[in-house]
């Protein structure tokens, strides 16, 4: 079993929709949250840090339940720039950085 | 400022051969990540530099995979008898202090074994 794991979709969605994606992590020890977003060909880049007691930077919310080991990102009124793959990432015993398979958006016109 | 920065960014390389990749953290940042990353996978965690010292080195998949970073800054990802299967993007990232917090990550050198 992958110590971060997420649905690789792809979700298709209009322009505006919202969508919701969901990730769950293995080690009960881990501290740290994030969701990084990686467009085609580029590196990962940060898109938020997720606390338990949720996260919101403008249309993008995060949310941690850390008794369910599951993270959440929700993404209101969909833009088609936010088209790329959204990483789900936890933090491992030594610190290290696991990141799960992604999770692909393509927002149609 | 200066990010993280891979070299090169592309290695083609006969089956066989010994290849070493190149990263330049963001200056002052203590941790250093090695990741590499398949077509429609997430990054696959190799090994995890605290300073000079290695912190975690569980995800090498093998013996031909050896990584140095000697002065805590530079950081050398090495591959001896490369095989096919070790075609992949390498990513390399860098913390302010690592530890779980945030990391940034370079454009990858793309390797491709012949």
């Amino acid at each position: 079993r992958k110590e971060v794991e997420q649905d690789p979709g792809p979700f298709n969605v209009p322009e505006g929709a919202t969508v919701a994606f969901n990730c769950t992590y293995s080690n009960s020890a881990s501290q740290s949250f994030f969701w990084y977003r990686q467009d085609c060909r580029k590196e990962p880049k940060l898109l938020m840090s997720v606390y338990s007691s949720g996260n919101e930077d403008g249309r993008f919310t995060a949310q941690l339940n850390r008794a369910s080991q599951y993270i959440s990102l929700l993404i209101r009124d969909s833009k088609l720039s936010d088209s790329a793959t959204y990483l789900c990432v936890a933090s491992g015993n030594t610190g290290k950085l696991i990141f799960g398979q992604g999770t692909t958006l393509q927002v149609k016109p | 400022g200066a990010g993280v920065s891979q070299t090169p960014s592309n290695k083609v390389t006969e089956k066989g051969k010994y290849v070493e990749l190149r990263c330049d953290p963001i200056s002052g940042h203590t941790a250093l990540y090695w990741y590499r990353q398949s077509l429609g996978q997430g990054p696959e965690f190799l090994i995890y530099f605290q300073g000079t010292g290695a912190a975690d080195d569980s995800g090498l998949p093998n013996d031909r995979f050896f990584a140095v970073r000697p002065e805590g800054s530079v950081s050398t990802l090495k591959i001896q008898r490369t095989e096919r299967g070790d075609s992949a993007v390498y990513l390399c990232a860098s913390s302010p202090s690592g530890g779980g917090g945030q990391a940034f990550f370079g454009q990858g050198t793309r390797l491709t074994v012949v």
